[in-house]
């Protein structure tokens, strides 16, 4: 157990949708990542909260938006969704501090399909 | 920019055998490297790490050696088990845009048969 939790596990909708994944990181980390998992493009980072501030965007779509709350737990908001935007999402967390680089912990993932 | 690559997969290997998944990297400073772990329906969880030239990252016998003159990471274990089964990736991590966010390999399914 990574100890990032991710809700839901499993989320099944239609197309056009608007859907939304929490992420709560592992106690004490400051930065959250999102990253999707796809079979033709594998593994991609989304973006990057830390510490309620937006830090850096990856290959995310206009129409996805995240934000991290004060009690650091952070959520993806995807919009107008495609078939296409069905994959794994995945937070990760971990206790970047300036000038430092630390692992980073993955939670189980939210599986989307977009029907 | 920073990119990882991997060997193709998947690697059919039986119980006992000795484990190779090459990993190479391009990067334009120095990054962290990392081999993270994605066994069926679950998420990623690393396995090991190394932050600097020479080092060798080690856990659950597996192992892998930073490699900076010939930019490789390659992940090797001695003697495979059934439960090793799993998706393999390689990933790296450098400060880029404000961020230390993780690039990853394609990732290498690996089957061990008993």
């Amino acid at each position: 157990d990574s100890g990032v939790t991710q809700t839901p596990k499993h989320l099944i909708t239609a197309t056009g949708q608007r859907v939304t994944l929490r992420c709560s990181p592992r106690s004490g980390d400051l930065s959250v990542y999102w990253y999707q998992q796809s079979l033709d493009q594998g593994l991609q980072f989304l973006i990057q909260y830390y510490n309620g501030e937006e830090r850096a965007k990856g290959n995310i779509l206009e129409r996805f938006s995240a934000q991290q709350f004060p009690d650091l737990h952070s959520e993806l908001n995807l919009s107008s969704l495609e078939l296409g935007d069905s994959a794994l999402y995945f937070c990760a967390s971990s206790a970047t501090l300036a000038g430092e680089s630390y692992e980073q912990y993955f939670g189980p993932g939210t599986r989307l399909t977009v029907t | 920019g920073n990119s990882v690559t991997q060997m193709e997969g998947p690697v059919t290997l039986s119980e006992e055998a000795f484990l190779t998944i090459n990993c190479t990297y391009t990067a334009t400073g120095y990054p962290s490297l990392f081999w993270y772990v994605q066994y069926p329906g679950e998420g990623l969880q690393l396995l090991l790490k190394a932050t600097k030239a020479d080092d060798k990252g080690s856990n659950k016998g597996f192992e892998a050696t930073y490699r900076k003159e010939t930019t490789s990471f390659h992940l090797e274990k001695g003697s495979v088990q059934v439960s090793d089964s799993a998706v393999y990736f390689c990933a790296l991590s450098d400060l880029m845009d404000s961020s230390y966010k993780l690039i990853f390999g394609s990732g290498t399914r690996l089957l061990v048969r008993p």
